[in-house]
């Protein structure tokens, strides 16, 4: 139990283009979901939580235009980035959080590797 | 400001054999310490969870312990295996205050197990 999936797993895209990431949660329903980016060699930092049915919460210095997050459902919340840049290139993570749990456990996905020409 | 810090950086060691791996913090308020496994290129997966009542968990060839008073854990291998090779990430969680439930991520130690 307890997975999570994204979709894509990478993605390359021209410049200037926007791509969209899925975050599922196929075997509970996560209220909240929480969307995290990667450098290489570098922890996950945490750039917005995702509520299902209210707008995200973005942290500092995080673009909330640039990076669109939705979380239409219990079990699905989308990360866009709009007009990419090369610097957007990174290895982005959702994690959901199963609240029936006690330890409010968060489980991650497999992270989505997108490069940005 | 909560910090979690991890030590090695990075290990290198031979098939077989243990390590552990160091994990301090001074996330407050405690609510519990989780050790995470990552695959290069794929996401976290869960290996423990602790509370602070909790001084060591097993999972399988991992343990993990905990020290509440010293702020302190460890992640034990045993007969290292090369599929753990892989960078391990503490990751501390405060009652209230931040992002992610509090969470407080450590930079991880890249393991690297040699035949």
């Amino acid at each position: 139990g307890a997975v999570v999936s994204q979709h894509p797993s990478w993605v390359i895209c021209k410049s200037g283009t926007s791509v969209k990431i899925e975050c599922r949660s196929l075997d509970f329903q996560a209220t909240t979901m929480f969307w995290y980016r990667q450098f290489p060699k570098q922890s996950l930092m945490l750039m917005a939580t995702s509520n299902e049915g209210s707008k995200a919460t973005y942290e500092q210095g995080v673009e909330k235009d640039k990076f669109l997050i939705n979380h239409a459902s219990l079990t699905l919340s989308t990360l866009t980035v709009t007009s990419a840049h090369p610097e957007d290139s990174s290895f982005y993570i959702c994690s959901a959080r199963d609240g029936s749990l006690a330890a409010n456990e968060q489980f991650f996905g497999p992270g989505t590797r997108l490069t940005v020409l | 400001k909560n910090q979690v810090e991890q030590s090695p950086q990075s290990l290198i060691i031979l098939e077989g054999k243990n390590c552990t791996l160091q994990c301090n913090y001074t996330v407050s308020p405690f609510s519990n310490l989780r050790w995470y496994k990552q695959d290069t290129g794929r996401g976290p997966v869960s290996l423990t969870i602790m509370t602070f009542s909790e001084n060591t968990k097993s999972n399988g060839r991992y343990t993990a312990t905990l020290d509440a008073d010293t702020k302190q854990s460890s992640l034990h291998i045993t007969a290292s295996q090369l599929s753990d090779s892989a960078s391990y990430i503490c990751v501390v969680s405060a009652y209230s205050g931040g992002g992610a439930d509090g969470l407080t991520f450590g930079k991880g130690t890249h393991l690297i197990i040699q035949p």
